[in-house]
């Protein structure tokens, strides 16, 4: 079954604890990106990659890194997490394509609590 | 930058009622438009999608047409069921392709029996 999957789905840590959402697809997509969503603000994207070694920042990345070492992996890292980074969190990946014409495929998302 | 414009709702329809969930636009050229759904508790799904102007998306009894004249991307449904409760988001890609996409700020629809 073609799916993005990411985990945890859900995680409730501490301020300052370095931690990882996982995210991996396995349609052989060359773009992913990273999102989180907010109640009232929508949905806003930290980080997107264009492909493998090809990363760049979205609206709102400040706080988090992520890399692109493999084609199917996007993990996304919170290296001293604060509590203004709890949120729901989502991954998408898509294929490359003139206009954006294909579309997302989402992840289930995860839920981060950072107390 | 390209942007999107969508009611916030909620909506509250009864069982059968016919949906619109308006959305409108800005964007240099013509980009595709996207809507998606959020069912509770799961991430986003595309619902549907339109490439060019004039082209009819449809999925699941949804529609929307894609009218460049007046930049409008509307989410119809000619008949809702309590499972069509969920949040909708228009969407379009940033001009210059894919990298970014821009989404509206999401339609939560309840439909009550």
């Amino acid at each position: 079954e073609a799916q993005v999957t990411q985990n945890p789905r859900y995680l409730i840590t501490v301020t300052g604890k370095k931690l990882t959402v996982t995210c991996s697809q396995n349609m052989n997509h060359e773009y992913m990106s990273w999102y989180r969503q907010d109640p009232g603000l929508g949905l806003r994207q930290i980080y997107y990659s264009m492909n493998v070694e090809v990363t760049d920042k979205g609206d709102v990345p400040e706080g988090y890194k992520v890399s692109r070492k493999e084609k199917r992996n996007f993990p996304l890292i919170l290296e001293s997490p604060s509590p203004n980074q709890t949120s729901l969190y989502f991954c998408a990946s898509s294929f490359a394509g003139r206009q954006g014409a294909y579309g997302y495929t989402f992840g289930s998302g995860t839920r981060l609590t950072v107390v | 930058g390209n942007s999107v414009t969508q009611m916030e709702g909620p909506v509250t329809l009864s069982e059968e009622a016919f949906l619109t969930i308006n959305c409108t636009y800005t964007a240099t050229g013509y980009p595709s438009l996207f809507w998606y759904v959020q069912y509770p508790g799961e991430g986003l799904q595309l619902l549907l999608k339109a490439t060019k102007a004039d082209d009819k998306g449809s999925n699941k009894g949804f529609e929307a047409t894609y009218r460049k004249e007046t930049t409008s991307f509307h989410l119809e449904k000619g008949s809702v069921q309590v499972s069509d409760s969920a949040v909708y988001f228009c969407a379009l890609p940033n001009s210059g392709g894919y990298q970014k996409v821009t989404f509206g700020i999401g339609t939560k629809l309840q439909v009550i029996p």
